[in-house]
């Protein structure tokens, strides 16, 4: 499977625990986005990164969230101490390059449940 | 501030009629307008795009149309088949950056 891969698919946490959500972006593809989606709402942007830098975080809350897209391995969004208001999908995308446009390729997303 | 609006959050229509799902925009500096389309527990799936030096864009069944003095974008779907049911979600971009901004989707079902 040549897409956007984004493990795991359902991620439960407890209030105060950490998630951690995975993305490995289509091959060939060095640009990676997060958004997250609310219930009943469209997908806002979370960061944009490339490889070992982040570009623009300005959509991602100042605590408790981070993200990372090291020179190997997956791109990681990882919550801190998580609440319940944190319960969203979240959904990652790839694209080639940046400077001109092109559309991004969504995977199937991580649904997190804080309980 | 939500800079793409999708002021109709549901939309039906009889298999083989034509759908015409619309999208508003505030940000002026807009300059790249795509159609996401979305299947539950799915992420959402490219459809279709427009950059602002033309105002139509046509793909089989699917067409998008830009009205950039009235900040207005549609996409029209004809004939409408019962797979096209789904969300639909306008999006858009500025200068270059794939960075993109959503609406809210429109939940399109088709009636066979």
């Amino acid at each position: 499977n040549a897409g956007v891969m984004q493990n795991p698919r359902h991620l439960v946490r407890r209030r105060g625990q950490e998630a951690r959500l995975r993305c490995s972006p289509m091959k060939g593809h060095s640009h990676v986005y997060w958004y997250r989606q609310l219930p009943e709402e469209g997908l806002k942007f979370m960061v944009y990164l490339q490889k070992e830098n982040i570009i623009d975080e300005s959509g991602m809350p100042k605590e408790r969230f981070s993200a990372e897209f090291p020179k190997e391995g997956p791109s990681i969004l990882r919550i801190q101490q998580v609440v319940r208001g944190d319960s969203a999908a979240y959904f990652c995308a790839s694209s080639p390059l940046e400077g001109f446009h092109s559309p991004l390729h969504f995977g199937n997303g991580t649904r997190l449940t804080v309980t | 501030d939500q800079q793409v609006k999708q002021n109709s959050p549901s939309l039906s229509v009889q298999e083989g009629r034509i759908s015409i799902l619309n999208c508003d925009y505030t940000n002026s500096m807009f300059d790249y307008f795509l159609w996401y389309k979305k299947y539950p527990a799915e992420g959402p799936t490219f459809l279709i795009s427009i950059s602002s030096i033309k105002d139509k864009n046509e793909d089989g069944r699917f067409t998008v149309f830009l009205n950039k003095s009235a900040k207005h974008l549609s996409l029209h779907i004809v004939p409408s088949q019962p797979g096209d049911s789904a969300v639909y979600f306008c999006a858009a971009s500025a200068g270059g950056a794939n960075n993109l901004f959503f609406g809210t989707g429109t939940r399109l079902t088709v009636i066979p």
